[in-house]
């Protein structure tokens, strides 16, 4: 069966710092992948999303990811992160043709002034 | 407005008596799925459902139930809860599985089984 791993379970940055926060996954085949996000309170919302073509894909709010099929990795990043990303994110993978997402275990962000 | 509909928000129980949360979507969409979420675990996914009359195991079906007997409905019922079904409930739906439309997501139902 699939996994995915999220090595960082909590971050804590400053305001402007740059961001990257790790997902990896255990499948040899074809992936989807994705990044959520959830803010304190609310439910899950996509960030951004890959399918094919162009390995790096820009989401929404300044988010960016890259997959890298050789290390089997879908890394997220942010440039300059603002107080107002706190909030957990998630990596899921899609795999082959199975109807289901397999969710990381989430990486909580805090970004203080 | 597109939406995922979940009620109740909050639920407080005792162990053995049946419950549903129920779960519905405005999008016309054909995929419909529950997770729970556990910290430290992230979230897993309990049932899901490729359309009416078709639903399928998660990760962690074991008690739970749900049905799909309407597009836009996707209840989840809990027989006999037990306390480790304590947890933070999810419903979803995407508009074809999802191969190619991202997860529309419920509000959440916290659960609390005494």
């Amino acid at each position: 069966a699939q996994s995915v791993s999220q090595h960082n379970h909590h971050v804590i940055l400053s305001e402007a710092a740059s961001l990257e926060l790790g997902c990896n996954y255990s499948y040899g085949g074809t992936v989807n992948l994705f990044w959520y996000v959830q803010y304190p309170g609310q439910h899950l919302q996509l960030l951004l999303k890959y399918f094919s073509g162009d390995p790096l894909v820009k989401g929404i709010k300044g988010f960016e990811a890259e997959f890298i099929k050789s290390k089997f990795s879908f890394n997220l990043r942010k440039p300059s992160v603002q107080w107002s990303d706190t909030a957990e994110y998630f990596c899921a993978v899609r795999t082959g043709t199975a109807s289901k997402l397999t969710f990381g275990t989430g990486t909580r962000l805090q970004v203080t002034l | 407005e597109a939406q995922v509909t979940q009620n109740p928000r909050y639920l407080i129980t005792v162990t053995g008596k049946k419950l549903t949360v129920t779960c519905s979507q405005n999008m016309n969409h054909e995929y419909m799925s529950w997770y729970r979420q556990d910290p430290g675990l992230g979230l897993r996914q309990i049932y899901y459902s490729m359309n009416v009359e078709v639903t399928d195991k998660g990760d962690v079906p074991e008690g739970y139930k749900v049905s799909r007997k309407e597009k836009r409905n996707f209840p989840l019922i809990l027989e006999s809860p037990s306390p480790n079904q304590t947890s933070l409930y999810f419903c979803a739906s995407s508009l074809s599985g999802i191969y190619d439309s991202p997860l529309h997501f419920g509000n959440g139902t916290r659960l609390t089984v005494t």
